[in-house]
């Protein structure tokens, strides 16, 4: 069965960086885009970014655009999400997402990892 | 890039039936088939429930259904069960510059 499993959460100073890694199995990987979606502690989801199934094109919330950066490696299952320059309304429950076949939704998630920026 | 609008909160007894409106623009919900819904239980990921306005994803109960007029889309969910108490989502895609999505303001159904 499709699994997503983040990780690389953690606490980081307002300015630091860190990335995140979602391990995909369970599905061909390099068939399908992927998505980065976020949660602020008791708020709503927030689109962060989307990769296309190839990597030829990537796209962002204006909220991170210039500061964050979706990669993938199709090569070993995984997405990555590179953070920088952080700041504390980045604190969140950060969750990768797979494309639905008819590419406008996301039909599988994972469990997410929390992302705390904090001085 | 602002957040579709939805109601803060929907509540029902069991076996009524309740709608959520998600409002959005031209550029996102009116413009295109695209609207999806998700349901969250607390500290659970999102579950997708209906995509592309009206379809249900394989296991699905068909108690959910999804429509759209306008730049207006609707989840409605027959026959209410206390399963069904949750935070629910839309999502739309979009393009105003580049291609983007965006996801509702978010409704938390109660099950009275």
């Amino acid at each position: 069965q499709v699994q997503l499993v983040e990780s690389g959460g953690g606490v980081v100073q307002p300015g630091g960086s860190l990335r995140l890694s979602c391990a995909a199995s369970g599905f061909t990987f390099s068939s399908y885009g992927m998505h980065w979606v976020r949660q602020a502690p008791g708020k709503g989801l927030e689109w962060v970014a989307f990769i296309r199934y190839d990597g030829s094109n990537k796209y962002y919330a204006d909220s991170v655009k210039g500061r964050f950066t979706i990669s993938r490696d199709n090569s070993k299952n995984t997405l990555y999400l590179q953070m920088n320059s952080l700041r504390a309304e980045d604190t969140a429950v950060y969750y990768c997402a797979k494309e639905s076949p008819s590419g406008y939704a996301n039909d599988y998630w994972g469990q997410g990892t929390l992302v705390t920026v904090s001085s | 890039q602002s957040a579709l609008t939805q109601p803060a909160s929907v509540s029902g007894s069991p076996g009524q039936s309740i709608t959520i409106s998600c409002t959005g623009t031209s550029s996102d919900v009116g413009g295109y088939n695209y609207v999806s819904w998700y349901q969250q239980h607390p500290g659970k990921a999102p579950k997708l429930m209906i995509y592309d306005v009206s379809n249900r994803p394989s296991g699905v109960s068909n108690r959910f259904s999804g429509s759209k007029s306008g730049n207006t889309a609707s989840l409605t969910i027959s026959g209410l069960q206390a399963e069904d108490e949750a935070d629910y989502y839309c999502s739309s895609y979009t393009i105003s510059d580049t291609l983007s999505f965006v996801f509702g303001t978010g409704t938390k159904v109660t099950v009275l």
